[in-house]
């Protein structure tokens, strides 16, 4: 069974910086072609996708977040880590993780996802 | 403003039979790339439900359907429930976001059940 969990801190400040955890079961970031990516919600808004790491490596990033965003991935661990620098109120969201099946390209399994408030 | 298009709101009452736009352009679903549809239940996280334009995964009622054509795609629900109240988000891909994997969202379709 294919599961994420993400993780992280309810409530940053202005200006700090987010790391959000993705722990994951069930695949293998080092299988070929394996992805996991990041997306987010603000309330009451659309999805907006932010960040995606394969199995080999490559990095992919929103073009408007791209010099905010970084990640990375720990396979032995089963974990992808998302950095956002510089956060402010209008980053407030549920940020979720979520796996790109290798054969559809499509966002098949998501995590529960986490809320992230950005405020003073 | 959202890459793909989608109607704010649809509505339809028990037993209908409701359809979902995504509207595209050339460099997204005009570009042959494939159109993956989600459904998000209140206060819980998107759901897989049409992949591939077409395709259910394993468990998706067959009352959910999903086309493509040109440089738009579709979500198509008949019979409807009460328990199909929700949002839902088509994406797809776009060659013209250089240097990313192109990943876009439509702006999401709330689906009410009169």
């Amino acid at each position: 069974q294919v599961t994420l969990r993400e993780s992280g801190p309810a409530l940053v400040k202005p200006t700090q910086t987010l790391t959000l955890t993705c722990t994951f079961s069930g695949f293998s970031l080092s299988t070929s072609g394996m992805c996991v990516s990041w997306i987010r919600q603000p309330p009451g808004k659309a999805l907006e996708w932010l960040a995606l790491i394969d199995w080999d490596d490559d990095k992919y990033y929103s073009t408007s977040l791209k010099t905010r965003l970084t990640i990375s991935k720990d396979t032995s661990k089963n974990q992808v880590v998302l950095t956002m620098t510089n956060m402010d109120p209008v980053d407030t969201a549920t940020y979720y993780c979520a796996r790109l099946a290798d054969d559809s390209d499509a966002f098949d399994i998501w995590g529960q996802g986490t809320m992230v408030t950005v405020s003073s | 403003q959202s890459v793909l298009t989608q109607p704010p709101s649809v509505s339809g009452a028990p037993g209908q039979r409701v359809t979902i736009s995504c509207t595209g352009s050339s460099s997204n679903i005009g570009a042959g790339y494939d159109v993956h549809w989600y459904q998000q239940l209140p206060g819980t996280a998107p759901k897989l439900l049409i992949y591939g334009n077409s395709n259910r995964p394993s468990g998706v009622p067959d009352r959910f359907s999903g086309s493509k054509s040109g440089t738009s795609a579709s979500l198509a629900i008949t019979g409807l429930q009460a328990e199909d109240e929700a949002d839902y988000y088509c994406q797809s891909y776009d060659s013209s976001l250089s240097g990313s994997k192109g990943v876009v969202f439509g702006g999401g379709t709330k689906l009410t059940v009169l």
